[in-house]
């Protein structure tokens, strides 16, 4: 069936340093792949997204990269800050539209 | 905008009492989507509406009923509340269904006892 994994499900890094998170999923139709950053106590809310017509985006200290032969995609925070510490979740489209979230990745930036 | 409005926002009930979650949107979306987020288990489907008049179930349906009232207004019931639905749950929208980004509400929280 349809799934999303998401690795790791903690990071702490130190201030300055860089994050990378990693999905991979299950749906070959899949062609939209949000991210979401959902800090302590808020609802969840995009950063950045990305489509299977291109292979990266950026915006600012975020980018995302997606690899459609091998299923996965990933989320790069560089220069991070302490603003940055939340959950993040990355997520695919099904083909019957329906979004995938993965379990989440809990960033800690230490000062 | 207010965008995604749900109430309310904190509920405690007890074991077989029912109740329903309210969700309204302004923003003029065609789909909207129930989730509830467990502790390790990210975000997951309940139930979705591709379009005012249709329903569908997602990944965790069962002990769930919803409503899509009209465009703006998708509600979901719980008829009989058993602590395993202690959760949070977000009500969310989007502009179309397949590729376009959801815009989440504040969240229930929700406590079965």
């Amino acid at each position: 069936g349809e799934n999303v994994e998401q690795h790791p499900s903690t990071l702490s890094v130190q201030e300055g340093d860089s994050a990378v998170i990693k999905c991979t999923y299950s749906d070959s139709a899949s062609n939209y792949f949000p991210w979401y950053k959902q800090e302590l106590g808020k609802r969840p809310q995009l950063i950045i997204d990305i489509r299977s017509n291109v292979g990266e985006k950026k915006d600012q200290r975020i980018a995302v990269t997606l690899n459609k032969t091998a299923k996965h995609f990933s989320l790069h925070i560089t220069e991070t800050q302490p603003e940055d510490s939340a959950v993040y979740f990355c997520a695919a489209n099904s083909n019957t539209g329906k979004l995938i979230f993965g379990q989440g990745t809990t960033l800690q930036v230490k000062p | 905008n207010a965008g995604v409005t749900q109430t309310p926002k904190f509920q405690v009930l007890k074991t077989g009492q029912s109740m329903t979650l309210q969700c309204a949107q302004d923003m003029n979306h065609n789909s909207m989507y129930w989730y509830r987020q467990d502790p390790g288990m990210g975000l997951r489907l309940i139930y979705y509406s591709a379009s005012e008049g249709t329903t569908d179930k997602g990944e965790v349906p069962n002990g769930y009923n919803v409503s899509r009232l009209n465009k703006r207004e998708f509600s979901l019931r719980l008829e009989s509340a058993a602590p395993s639905q202690t959760s949070v749950y977000f009500c969310a929208s989007s502009a179309a269904q397949r590729d376009s980004p959801l815009h989440f509400g504040n969240g229930t929280r929700l406590t079965v006892t």
